[in-house]
């Protein structure tokens, strides 16, 4: 069973950047049927998509975060990262990997699923 | 980008009751739409997929139901195990957006 276990500080400081990676265990990052995801929830708030990646290097993002996001996947440790740059006080949240599925509904599909995620890690901004 | 809004953001009630939440899009997404559930402290959980399709290991008092712009999902008999905030997603376009979620309190 795939397991996702996000790492990385839990404070930075206002314009500096976050740095995070996600380890996946019990399966491979380089499989075709999946791809990788970051979203992040602020204290109390919603959910928020940052972006994603496919394990031969195509990435999208949020247009939101100002192409402060950058996504890597590192197949020989079999993880997936994210950097946020100059991050400020908004950006504290906390921070969730999860694989996609591309699930296919009869002949029909594939509809994309965050189907396993991280258990989260905490990151909050301040000086 | 695609708007979702969830109605209603907030309902209680009791065990045994049948609860629907919507979702509502901006614009169409055919039938790419997920549903999550989150308790406090935890990361969400997939529940529906392609706005219809039950993940795997899911109670089947958990439904699906919708196309375009508008769709729900429906817990049957609600269980005390139930009790958490909801969310909708749509993978139509990016970038992937979420609906605001709904909690479901104790009445």
């Amino acid at each position: 069973q795939v397991q996702l276990q996000e790492s990385g500080p839990g404070l930075v400081k206002p314009s500096e950047t976050l740095s995070l990676t996600c380890t996946v265990a019990g399966g491979s990052v380089s499989s075709g049927s999946y791809h990788w995801t970051w979203i992040r929830q602020p204290p109390g708030k919603g959910l928020e998509w940052i972006g994603d990646i496919y394990y031969s290097g195509n990435t999208n993002y949020n247009p939101s975060l100002q192409s402060r996001a950058t996504i890597s996947v590192d197949t020989s440790k079999n993880q997936f990262s994210l950097k946020l740059s100059s991050v400020t006080a908004a950006d504290t949240a906390m921070y969730y990997c999860a694989r996609v599925h591309d699930f296919w509904s009869g002949y029909y599909g594939p509809f994309d699923a965050f189907d396993v995620w991280g258990q989260g890690t905490m990151v909050t901004v301040s000086s | 980008d695609i708007q979702l809004t969830q109605s209603p953001s907030f309902l209680s009630a009791s065990v045994g009751d049948r609860v629907t939440i919507t979702c509502r899009a901006s614009q169409g997404i055919s039938s790419y739409l997920a549903w999550y559930q989150q308790k406090p402290g935890k990361a969400p959980k997939l529940l529906i997929y392609a706005a219809s399709t039950l993940q795997s290991g899911v109670p089947s008092r958990f439904g699906g139901s919708g196309s375009g712009t508008e769709f729900t999902l429906t817990v049957s008999s609600l269980q005390p195990e139930d009790f958490a905030t909801y969310y909708c997603q749509q993978l139509n376009s990016y970038p992937w957006t979420f609906g605001q979620g709904t909690k479901v309190e104790i009445k």
